[in-house]
């Protein structure tokens, strides 16, 4: 079966530091992973996907299939980075619509 | 395109009711997934329909079903309705071509009292 951890439940740093939230996954085939965001009182979105290689809102997440991890980085975080952010497993084949999702970590930046 | 919608945005119900959620997805995208999200957990994956046919189902109970209809939207029921299954439950659509890229609603809160 496939699982996602999320350690940190709560990541506070301050304004311009570097920001990591952890992401490890098992699963025994090709996973696909997402890192999603949910702003206050907004829905859930996708951040980025491991397959693009994008950086989206400066944020990186390289697929580290030896460590099984997905870590989400920022090099500066800003206050608008303040969210509660999902790691999210995929299959692929006929299971790609189904999603299993980390507990979620909320991230506030301070000025 | 006002993306996924669903409604109703909050319900609330008692033991042992029954429940229908609805969910419209994004024009063109004929996959809906459902989830529940109990507060504090990340979202849990319950049903996902492609093309009006069930491709997945989570680890819910039976009194869990869903639905998807020729416009591709999408009706989750609950029956016997218990005290646990208070959460806030998201529609997600998708093309359905391949990938996981999906994009989420903003979901109903259900409330059992």
């Amino acid at each position: 079966a496939q699982r996602v951890t999320q350690p940190e439940k709560l990541l506070s740093v301050f304004k311009g530091a570097p920001v990591e939230l952890k992401c490890n996954y098992s699963y025994s085939g090709s996973p696909e992973l997402f890192w999603y965001v949910q702003y206050s009182r907004q829905r859930l979105q996708l951040l980025l996907r491991h397959i693009s290689r994008e950086s989206i809102k400066g944020f990186t997440a390289d697929l580290n299939k030896g460590e099984t991890s997905f870590h989400l980085k920022k090099p500066f975080a800003q206050e608008e980075d303040s969210a509660m952010y999902y790691c999210a497993l995929g299959r692929g084949g006929t299971s790609y619509g189904k999603l299993t999702f980390g507990q979620g970590t909320i991230l506030t930046v301070h000025p | 395109d006002a993306g996924v919608t669903q409604s109703p945005t909050h319900l609330i119900k008692t033991r042992g009711q029954q429940v229908t959620l609805r969910c419209s997805p994004i024009s063109g995208h004929k996959s809906v997934s459902w989830y529940q999200q109990v507060l504090g957990q990340g979202p849990q994956f319950i049903f996902q329909y492609y093309e009006k046919e069930e491709r997945g189902r989570g680890n819910f109970p039976d009194r869990f079903s869903a639905r998807q209809f020729p416009n591709y939207s999408s009706e989750l029921n609950v029956n016997a309705l218990l005290l646990g299954d208070s959460a806030l439950y998201l529609c997600a659509s998708s093309s359905g071509q391949g990938g996981n890229e999906q994009f989420f609603g903003p979901g109903t809160r259900l409330t059992v009292l």
